[in-house]
C-alpha cells in the first residue's frame, strides 16, 4: 500500500532563515507527488508538482527515488509562508487517479 | 472562474442521525472526488467519479457512506447513520480529467461534528 510520511508536526523558523519540509513515500511503481498549502481560511491549493520541476513562490522540491523523499524547500522564509503544508502521492490503478496525503506540517515563520 | 462550491459550511448532528453533503464542482470538470479529513490528519479519499460513474470507492465505508454524481455534474455524500468518528471536514475537489499531474481544485469544505 503506499504511504507518505511527513514527520515534522511543527516546524518554526526565522524569516531569512532557510526552510525544508520533510516528505517521504512508499509506493513501488513510478511515483507523482505533490505539495499542497493550506494558508489560514483558505482553500488547499496545489503549490507545486514534481514533474514540473518548477519554483513557486521561491519553493522548489527535487524527487529523490533513491531516498524515496520529496522534500520541500526555500533558501530564505518569509513570514506569509506561513501555512499547512501537505505532500502528496497520486493513485494509480484501474483509471483512479485521487491523492494520499501525508499528515501534513505546520509551518510557523516567526519574524 | 468560479471555485468549488460546496454546502453547507457546518453541521452539527447527533449520533445515529443522517447528514447530506453537497458539492457543485468548476464547470466542465469530469473528475470529482470526496475527501475525508479527521482532525490532525491529511485529507483521505473517500470516492472518486469520471463524469457520473464511480472511478475508485474502495475507501468509502459503504455500510454508512453513499455518494452519487447524478448527470454528472454536482455530487451529493450521504453518512446514514452517522457515528462519533465521523466528525471530520468533508471536502470535494474537481479536476478537469484523469490525467497524470492535473490539479485538484479544492472546496471549502463542510465541517461535520457528531455529538
Amino acid at each position: 500500500a503506499q504511504r507518505v510520511t511527513q514527520p515534522e508536526k511543527l516546524l518554526s523558523v526565522f524569516k531569512g532563515a532557510p526552510v525544508e519540509l520533510k516528505c517521504n513515500y512508499s509506493y513501488s511503481g513510478s511515483p507523482e507527488l505533490f505539495w499542497y498549502v493550506q494558508y489560514s481560511r483558505q482553500r488547499l491549493q496545489l503549490l507545486l508538482r514534481h514533474i514540473s520541476r518548477e519554483s513557486i513562490k521561491g519553493f522548489t522540491a527535487d524527487l529523490n527515488k533513491g531516498e524515496t523523499s520529496f522534500h520541500l524547500k526555500k533558501p530564505f522564509a518569509q513570514e506569509e509562508d506561513s501555512a499547512m503544508y501537505y505532500c502528496a502521492l497520486r493513485n494509480s490503478g484501474g483509471g483512479a487517479d485521487g491523492l494520499t496525503f501525508g499528515k501534513g506540517t505546520h509551518l510557523i515563520i516567526q519574524p | 472562474e468560479a471555485g468549488v462550491a460546496q454546502s453547507p459550511r457546518y453541521k452539527i448532528i447527533e449520533k445515529r442521525q443522517s447528514v447530506a453533503f453537497w458539492c457543485n464542482p468548476i464547470s466542465g470538470h469530469a473528475t470529482l472526488y470526496w475527501y475525508q479529513q479527521i482532525l490532525g490528519q491529511g485529507p483521505k479519499l473517500l470516492i472518486q467519479f469520471q463524469n457520473n460513474g464511480v472511478v475508485d470507492d474502495s475507501q468509502l465505508p459503504k455500510d454508512r457512506f453513499s455518494a452519487e454524481r447524478l448527470k454528472g455534474v454536482d455530487s451529493t455524500l450521504k453518512i446514514q447513520p452517522a457515528k462519533l468518528e465521523d466528525s471530520a471536514v468533508y471536502l470535494c475537489a474537481s479536476s478537469p480529467d484523469r490525467d497524470s499531474y492535473n490539479e485538484q481544485f479544492f472546496g471549502p469544505g463542510t465541517r461535520l461534528t457528531v455529538l
